[in-house]
């Protein structure tokens, strides 16, 4: 059961570029989205979220978006930098699941210097 | 503030061994999560307290595995007997509450269990 995918296993991205990080869901009555981001040997981070009522969410160099016709949301990090280099899991919560967190698989990023 | 704190970071066991991890989530969290991580996938939710009772316990292999909270606050998350499947990292998490909007975990290190 698969309510969240990120279908990209690695993303590579020079320095200074985007870094665009795609998720996809299947439940249409979530809530909120969210991003964590991993380093090895830690836990998951808070990075970013967004409301399901709302399109797009900005904080500083990560910005979210939500399509929700598509059921499809992407992270953009502008510019990237290497210590962005880690897994990223796109994370969703509410709906049939209640207050459950659902994650995806997640994307693991390289940005090269 | 201290984060969600997690021991042991390691272990390693034979099947049908037990095993127990200790989780002390951040003060004043009222919610508190297991999930398992296996390698290549993303965390999965085994449990979820709410203060001292269970909100959702329905992916949690009853069979061999158990977690308690009691008095609202430490967890522990038992395995017995472990089987070749159960090698995973096991974090912990915890929130301010259910009902905090968009519910932002925060995570403990993580316990990694190997069953040879």
């Amino acid at each position: 059961d698969q309510q969240v995918k990120q279908n990209s296993p690695s993303l590579s991205v020079q320095e200074g570029r985007i870094s665009i990080l795609n998720c996809d869901y299947t439940n249409s009555m979530f809530d909120y989205f969210l991003w964590y981001k991993k380093y090895p040997a830690e836990g998951p981070t808070f990075l970013i979220s967004i409301s399901s009522i709302k399109d797009k969410n900005e904080d500083g160099r990560f910005t979210v978006f939500l399509n929700k016709s598509a059921k499809h949301l992407s992270l953009h990090i502008v510019p990237s930098q290497p210590g962005d280099s880690a897994v990223y899991f796109c994370a969703a919560i509410g709906g049939v699941g209640g207050f459950k967190t659902i994650f995806g698989a997640g994307t693991r990023l390289f940005v090269k210097a | 503030e201290a984060g969600v704190a997690q021991s042991p970071r390691y272990k390693i066991i034979e099947k049908r061994q037990s095993v127990a991890f200790w989780c002390n989530p951040i003060s004043g969290h009222a919610t508190l999560y297991w999930y398992q991580q296996i390698l290549g996938q993303g965390p999965k939710l085994l449990i979820q307290f709410q203060n001292n009772g269970v909100v959702d316990d329905s992916q949690l292999p009853k069979d061999r595995f158990s977690a308690e909270r009691l008095k609202g606050v430490d967890s522990t998350l038992k395995i017995q007997p472990a089987k070749l499947e159960d090698s995973a990292v096991y974090l912990c998490a915890s929130s301010l509450s259910l009902n905090s909007g968009a519910n932002v975990l925060t995570f403990g290190a993580g316990s990694r269990l190997t069953v040879l």
